[in-house]
């Protein structure tokens, strides 16, 4: 039973365009999520996270929108660069948990 | 500052044979979790630590797999006997805080490979 699921597997975006990236959740008791970055023979990277308290968590060029009511949550890269071409990871927690739920991952391509 | 330290970064082995990956958190970080990622399962959690004791190994799928953290600086996780099917990156990850919503630093992971 998946509770985190990003159901597409690759994205293709051309440099200097939007990205968005896309996650949803089942489980109603998460309430804090976070997005990891992973380029090969690397471990993830943390990115940007956002607690369900908020809508919305931006740093730079990276944007993470929440949707409570649709268990919904985005990753938007603008603009989209070549170095941001990896596989991007969704992960969310209870509340008082250190326990992390991972996504399947998308695999993101950014064209020049 | 050094990241999370895995060692080693590759390792092939033959069936049967124990299979001991090792992990130096972050220090300072009182968290420590063992993850294994395979293309079928993704990114799952094996086990977590907290100061030392571990808190939840409900994903350690059999009692082939076991693992200790002797001090805050050291973790081991173990394979005995190893199969093919636990041929997986395994990841080590660290963090500071007793409770949520800290992010989780990652190592490079150890790439493991039974014959």
């Amino acid at each position: 039973d998946q509770q985190v699921k990003q159901n597409s597997p690759s994205l293709s975006v051309q440099e200097g365009r939007i990205s968005i990236l896309n996650c949803d959740y089942t489980n109603s008791m998460f309430d804090y999520f976070l997005w990891y970055k992973k380029y090969p023979a690397e471990g993830p990277t943390f990115l940007i996270s956002i607690s369900s308290i908020k809508d919305k968590n931006e740093d730079g060029r990276f944007t993470v929108f929440l949707n409570k009511s649709a268990k919904h949550l985005s990753l938007h890269i603008v603009p989209s660069q070549p170095g941001d071409s990896a596989v991007y990871f969704c992960a969310a927690s209870e509340k008082g948990a250190q326990k992390l739920v991972f996504g399947q991952g998308t695999r993101l391509t950014i064209n020049p | 500052d050094a990241g999370v330290i895995q060692s080693p970064r590759h390792e092939v082995t033959e069936m049967g044979q124990e299979v001991t990956l090792r992990c130096k958190p972050i220090s300072g970080h009182n968290s420590l979790f063992w993850y294994r990622q395979t293309m079928m399962r993704g990114l799952e959690l094996l086990i977590y630590f907290n100061n030392n004791v571990p808190i939840d190994d409900s994903g350690m799928p059999e009692d082939r797999f076991s693992a200790k953290m002797p001090n805050a600086s050291f973790s081991t996780l173990k394979i005995q006997p190893s199969e093919p099917r636990d041929s997986a990156v395994y990841f080590c990850a660290s963090s500071l805080g007793l409770f949520g919503g800290k992010p989780q630093h990652f190592g490079d992971g150890t790439r493991l490979s039974i014959l």
